[in-house]
């Protein structure tokens, strides 16, 4: 059972490049989500899709964006990464509550 | 807007001994209440949840937890650690009316032999 899956696990990109986050999941999930965690911060919401075709800000979406490409899919685009992007994202999917998370992408930004 | 505060950063517990990990939350209505556990490494694994009815809840590994409205607290609690419960813990709270949730700032459990 794979579950939500997210490449890549880890990544290093240089300030200013572009890089997009895939997160799939086989649930058959209505709802998916991208946080980022960073240390003493607990986990942060980025952006939620509530169903397919709907996309919606979270507490810090400022420098991201996403796409729900499908009921499977919902990608998080970085179009001009800054080192304080750099942080351990991770997607979440569910229906209604619990959500069930991925393994996490470690993204450092030099 | 809800809030989650984990007011220990760090615990260190000896195997075998008791282990309890503080939430408090805050929300006006009653809650949607979880605990996630995050070995090094790993993505968040959910130990338990409360929805409703019976505010001691059980969850996985041995764990439980007890919803206190009266208190807004929502405790994790394990009569006797295992080394391998040395990970980091995460208590949210999520409302009814909609999916998102709010994460505290984590505690994490070291545990010594």
């Amino acid at each position: 059972n794979a579950g939500v899956t997210q490449t890549p696990k880890f990544q290093v990109l240089k300030t200013g490049q572009s890089m997009t986050l895939q997160c799939a999941q086989d649930m058959n999930h209505n709802s998916m989500y991208w946080y980022r965690q960073d240390p003493g911060m607990g986990l942060r919401l980025i952006y939620y899709s509530a169903s397919e075709g709907t996309t919606d800000k979270g507490e810090v979406p400022n420098g991201y964006n996403v796409s729900r490409l499908n009921k499977r899919e919902f990608s998080l685009r970085l179009e001009s990464a800054a080192p304080s992007q750099t942080s351990v994202y991770f997607c979440a999917s569910s229906v209604n509550q619990p959500q069930h998370f991925g393994d996490g992408t470690r993204l450092s930004i030099l | 807007a809800q809030s989650v505060t984990q007011p220990d950063i760090h615990i260190t517990v000896s195997e075998g001994a008791s282990l309890e990990l503080r939430c408090n939350y805050s929300y006006g209505a009653t809650p949607y209440l979880f605990w996630y556990v995050q070995s090094p490494g790993q993505g968040l694994q959910l130990l338990l949840k409360y929805f409703s009815g019976d505010t001691l809840v059980q969850g996985i590994k041995g764990f439980e937890a007890e919803f206190k409205r009266s208190q807004s607290s929502f405790n994790l609690r394990k009569p006797s650690v295992h080394w391998s419960d040395a990970a980091e813990y995460f208590c949210a709270v999520g409302r009814s009316n909609d999916y998102k949730l709010s994460f505290g700032a984590g505690t994490t459990v070291t545990v010594r032999a």
